[in-house]
This record gives C-alpha cells, sequence and structure tokens, in this order.
C-alpha cells in the first residue's frame, strides 16, 4: 500500500534551519510530485509548494520562496524539504504528501517542528 | 493569491443530520477545488476533487458541487465517524490555497 514516512519531531532555535524527510514506498516515486504543507498549532492548511522528483523541478508558494528548498534522493524514493531562517511563527506540522493532478492523494504522518529559543 | 473562504466555521449536528458547509473563493477557480476531511492529530484526507468526483473509498453521501466562486459540500446522513474538520482548496492557480475549514462538532 501507499504509505508516506516522515522525519521525527524537531526543535529548532531561531534562525536555525530544519530539513525534514518522506519516504515514499507502495509506488513509483517518479511517477507523481510531491507536495508540502505546513498546519501552524491550532491553525489551517497552508501550502508550501511541490516537487516533480523525475526531473527535481519545484514550484514554491512566494511567501516561502528564498526560504524553502525541496528536493529528493530517487535512489531511496525520499523527499526532503529544507525551510531556514527559521522563526516562531514556522513552528507548524509539516506534512508531504504524494500529488497526481493536483490531487493530494495520500499523506504522510506529519512531522512537528518547534522553533523556540 | 485566491483567498478561500469557508463557512460556517464550526458547526454542530446529530447523528443522521444533513449538514452543508461552504467555500467562496476570491476569483474564479472553475471547477479546480478539492475538499479534504482531517480528524484531530491525524493528517488530511481527501474526500473530493475537481468540485465533485468522489475519491475512491469515501461514502456516496459526500457530495460536492459549485463553480466558479461558490462551492459546497453537502454530507447526508451523518455518521459517527463524519465528526472532523472539513477543508476546500483551490487548484485553479498556484499558490494553491486552502481554506480555513470548518469543524464539524457533534451536537
Amino acid at each position: 500500500q501507499v504509505q508516506l514516512v516522515q522525519s521525527g519531531a524537531e526543535v529548532k532555535k531561531p534562525g536555525a534551519s530544519v530539513k525534514v524527510s518522506c519516504k515514499a514506498s507502495g509506488y513509483t516515486f517518479t511517477s507523481y510530485d510531491v507536495s508540502w504543507v505546513r498546519q501552524a498549532p491550532g491553525q489551517g492548511l497552508e501550502w508550501m509548494g511541490w516537487m516533480k522528483p523525475h526531473s527535481g523541478n519545484t514550484y514554491y508558494a512566494p511567501k516561502f520562496q528564498g526560504r524553502v528548498t525541496m528536493t529528493r534522493n530517487t535512489s531511496i524514493s525520499t523527499a526532503y524539504m529544507e525551510l531556514s531562517s527559521l522563526g516562531s511563527e514556522d513552528t507548524a506540522v509539516y506534512y508531504c504528501a504524494r500529488t497526481l493532478w493536483e490531487v493530494l492523494d495520500s499523506w504522510g504522518q506529519g512531522t512537528l517542528v518547534t522553533v523556540s529559543s | 493569491d485566491i483567498q478561500m473562504t469557508q463557512s460556517p466555521s464550526s458547526l454542530s449536528a446529530s447523528v443522521g443530520d444533513r449538514v452543508t458547509i461552504t467555500c467562496r473563493a476570491s476569483q474564479n477557480v472553475g471547477t479546480n477545488l478539492n475538499w479534504y476531511q482531517q480528524k484531530p492529530g491525524k493528517a488530511p484526507k481527501i474526500l473530493i476533487y475537481a468540485t465533485s468526483t468522489l475519491q475512491s473509498g469515501v461514502p456516496s453521501r459526500f457530495i460536492g458541487s459549485g463553480s466558479g466562486t461558490h462551492f459546497t459540500l453537502t454530507i447526508s446522513n451523518l455518521q459517527p465517524e463524519d465528526f472532523a474538520t472539513y477543508c476546500c482548496q483551490q487548484t485553479y492557480s498556484v499558490p494553491y490555497t486552502f481554506g480555513q475549514g470548518t469543524k464539524l462538532e457533534i451536537k
């Protein structure tokens, strides 16, 4: 079955960077896009962008442009999302999701990133 | 960015009821509108895509409709497992924005 398994919770200091991994299984990793979505505590979902594992092409939401980098390692079917210059407003659960025709049809379990001094 | 506004932000209903959640877009998004369900502490789950197409495995009591700027999600014969937060997302133009969510609670 399709499964996306994300890396564990992180605690970071303001100004630091975080890199979240998302390991895919149960399907051909390069045949689907990977989207990243975050959710601050008690808040709604926020779309961050997507990556095409086949080519490595990416699109980042303007809000995150310059701070986010989405990459992949196709040999281990893993996508990564790195966010830099962290502030307290970046405290959130970060999700990866398999995406086809803009439908996020399978999601990782989420990774809590806490930014605190 | 296209703003997505849901109403109500929360509502209470009973098992067996029918409820409707509205999602409005700040500009025309055609039928590029998806609905997700999220339960506490869990990842969202796709229910409906392209306004009205049910994702495989989703019960037929979930019905999506609309176009342009006005969309609805109707849930008939509410079941205990339906009490959750529902969120719309436009995929007409990037960035693909979400509504703020509607929390459906048991009365």
